[in-house]
């Protein structure tokens, strides 16, 4: 199966400056790597993704880079704000069973 | 579109007794749903998936005879603990494929807060 890895486990920016969370997977099979925002006591929420045939995926505030040589990808928010304040989680999934594989998740807490 | 609900959202119950968790795809047809258990300060872990019709594939480690799926149709699968106890404890997610969607997008669902006394 996938293995992900996720750092740091935990990450402090003062608000509106930008935060970077990094992932590596070992099964160069993996095509799909998503990215999940969950606040204390809710469901994962999907804030981008990106597949193998792409490098680079903007939207707005966020972006997700993909280096599949290296086997890693990266979430970069800039211009961070309080409410971005939460547990992210990166994932991947082999493109054979659609099965996703979580990293360890980052708390961030941006400080006002 | 794409919603998906859990019931019930939270449950106490007494060590040894079972507890039936509910997961429904409100507008869409889902022909394969995940159930995942989160524990306090941890990543989700992939219990087992769930295909209409056909019996649940569990991960290895998960107890198929504890940890019972029915997903009898393609709106509904259900996950039951079987004499639960306190080690039971925890937040269980589901998820759902969508028939006609992209099969690597899951839809979540609220999740289900377990604590067995």
């Amino acid at each position: 199966g996938e293995n992900v890895e996720q750092h740091p486990s935990t990450l402090s920016v003062q608000e509106g400056d930008s935060a970077v969370i990094k992932c590596t997977y070992s099964d160069s099979a993996s095509n799909y790597f998503p990215w999940y925002k969950q606040e204390l006591g809710k469901r994962p929420q999907l804030i981008i993704d990106i597949r193998s045939n792409v490098g680079e995926k903007k939207d707005q505030r966020i972006a997700v880079t993909l280096n599949k040589t290296a086997k890693h990808f990266s979430l970069h928010i800039t211009e961070t704000q309080p409410e971005d304040s939460a547990v992210y989680f990166c994932a991947a999934i082999l493109s054979n069973d659609y099965k996703l594989s979580f990293g360890a998740g980052t708390t961030v807490t941006v400080r006002a | 579109g794409a919603v998906v609900s859990q019931h019930p959202s939270w449950v106490i119950c007494k060590s040894g007794t079972s507890v039936k968790i509910e997961c429904r795809s409100l507008d869409f047809q889902a022909t394969t749903m995940f159930w995942y258990r989160q524990f306090p300060k941890q990543s989700l872990m992939l219990m087992a998936t769930s295909n209409e019709g056909s019996k649940a594939t569990y991960e290895q480690g998960v107890e198929k005879d504890k940890f019972l799926i029915n997903h009898a149709s393609l709106t509904l699968s259900t996950l039951t603990v079987t004499s639960a106890h306190p080690e039971d404890s925890s937040f269980y997610i589901c998820s759902a494929v969508g028939a006609g969607r992209p099969q690597e997008t899951q839809y979540f669902g609220p999740g289900t807060r377990l604590l067995v006394l």
